[in-house]
């Protein structure tokens, strides 16, 4: 099987910009959560999408928004990029029981100048 | 919210066995508790997972205290690509319940040849 996807692997910004980062769950998988990933805050937990709908959400401000498609692949997108926002973005995905094991994808580093 | 505490560092020889400790003593009983580890470059990896009673896999063995507020996670033989950064979490309950779960800064392991 193949495991979770995401792309583009890396990506450089501007300010103020907003960009779209895109993950390819584990056929079969129907949760995906997102994570940003800084030296400072190590992992921190974005928000969570089964079956279409946002499950669980993080401490993020707005700009951080997300949908997941049909196919259980999702999206999330930046609005308004900060220089703060500069970080790898994980994504994990799982069949969907909140006991099961997560699999993480490679994750997105986008850099923000 | 839950919360794992682990040490910020540790350190071993190779083929020398490791033991990493995590203190989660804010968890129900009805949480798992999964170990993932981080190599560099890379998305998190699972490790393994249990809820009560001492866990075997081929990558590692996972005791857990007998009121569950802490665990342990052993690397029987420690080999240079075990280095790597471990973080221990719940899922179940609490992914819910608390839905800020962040992973914590985990334990980064330094092994020496």
């Amino acid at each position: 099987k193949a495991g979770v996807t995401q792309t583009p692997r890396y990506l450089i910004k501007t300010r103020g910009q907003q960009v779209t980062l895109s993950c390819s769950p584990i056929s079969g998988h129907r949760s995906v959560s997102w994570y940003q990933q800084t030296p400072g805050q190590g992992l921190q937990f974005l928000f969570e999408y089964f079956s279409e709908t946002q499950r669980n959400k993080g401490n993020f401000p707005g700009r951080f928004s997300g949908r997941q498609f049909s196919n259980s692949r999702s999206e999330m997108n930046v609005s308004t990029l900060e220089l703060g926002d500069s970080a790898l973005y994980l994504c994990a995905s799982s069949l969907g029981g909140h006991k099961e094991t997560q699999y993480f994808g490679p994750g997105t580093r986008l850099l923000v100048l | 919210d839950a919360k794992t505490t682990q040490p910020n560092s540790m350190e071993s020889n190779e083929e020398e066995p490791v033991h990493l400790p995590c203190n989660h003593s804010t968890i129900s009983g009805t949480d798992y508790i999964h170990w993932y580890r981080q190599l560099p470059s890379q998305g998190p990896e699972y490790v393994i997972h249990g809820l009560t009673s001492n866990v075997n896999n081929r990558m590692a063995s996972l005791a857990i205290a007998e009121d569950r507020k802490s665990s342990t996670l052993i690397l029987h033989r420690a080999t240079l690509r075990d280095a790597a950064v471990y973080y221990c979490t719940c899922r179940g309950p609490c992914w819910t319940s608390y839905g800020k779960l962040t992973f914590g800064q985990g334990t980064i392991l330094t092994v020496h040849p």
